[in-house]
């Protein structure tokens, strides 16, 4: 049984466009996260939420908008497509608390052209 | 000062070897730490927690050193398979789960 799942695994799309990416966990945890990781190999947080309200709102551009239908899923939307946005997208979820471990999904590879 | 620090390597180590990895972090505040482990074009996945007395996990030991501000992983005995990218974690407060990644340190084991 998959824990957390993210679809599409893969999204190539052009400049301008408009693309949501799913995720949904299977875990029972209250909390979900979104991360971005570049062509560095950077790993950075962008938006989380506990039970359906946003916590951590990261430095994104505006085009980004995080949606949490349930605790289950947390879904982003990404308006107005740019190249600088071709990266691996993870969805993560957790129990709420600092020491809990976080289980990622598989990763979404958005490629922009 | 980068909040989270490594050495991104790459270490290039034959099997049986051992193998240490360091991390600091800028956070005095930090509470949580962790190693992560991510595969070539995979998730990241927990490696280990990092506890303030140190702990073990087979041939994985972490240590974490507050006043320095500084994490440690070492591995023993290195296998073909522990190839990987291992990712220092440290939470910086502020909001729950808010957790740093550093940038990775690459460990290669050769035959």
């Amino acid at each position: 049984d998959t824990a957390v799942s993210q679809t599409p695994k893969y999204l190539v799309t052009q400049m301008g466009n408009d693309k949501s990416i799913k995720c949904e966990q299977n875990l029972g945890h209250d909390t979900m996260y979104w991360y971005k990781q570049d062509s560095k190999k950077f790993l950075k947080i962008m938006f989380s939420y506990n039970n359906k309200e946003l916590i951590i709102n990261e430095t994104v551009p505006n085009r980004f908008s995080p949606k949490s239908p349930d605790k289950a899923h947390l879904n982003l939307h990404i308006n107005s497509l740019e190249l600088g946005d071709s990266a691996v997208y993870f969805c993560a979820s957790s129990p709420w608390g600092d020491q809990y471990e976080q289980y990622f999904g598989p990763g979404t590879r958005l490629t922009v052209t | 000062r980068k909040e989270v620090e490594q050495d991104p390597g790459p270490f290039n180590v034959p099997e049986g070897a051992t193998v240490a990895f360091n991390c600091t972090y800028s956070n005095s505040a930090s509470q949580s730490f962790f190693w992560y482990r991510q595969d070539c074009r995979k998730e990241p996945k927990l490696l280990m927690s990092v506890y303030s007395s140190g702990n073990e996990d087979g041939r994985f030991t972490a240590q974490l050193n507050r006043a320095s501000q500084y994490i440690s992983l070492l591995i023993r005995d290195s296998k073909l398979s522990d190839s990987a990218t291992y990712l220092c974690v440290v939470n910086m407060g502020g909001s729950q789960g808010n957790l740093i990644f550093g940038k990775g340190t690459k460990l290669s084991v050769k035959p």
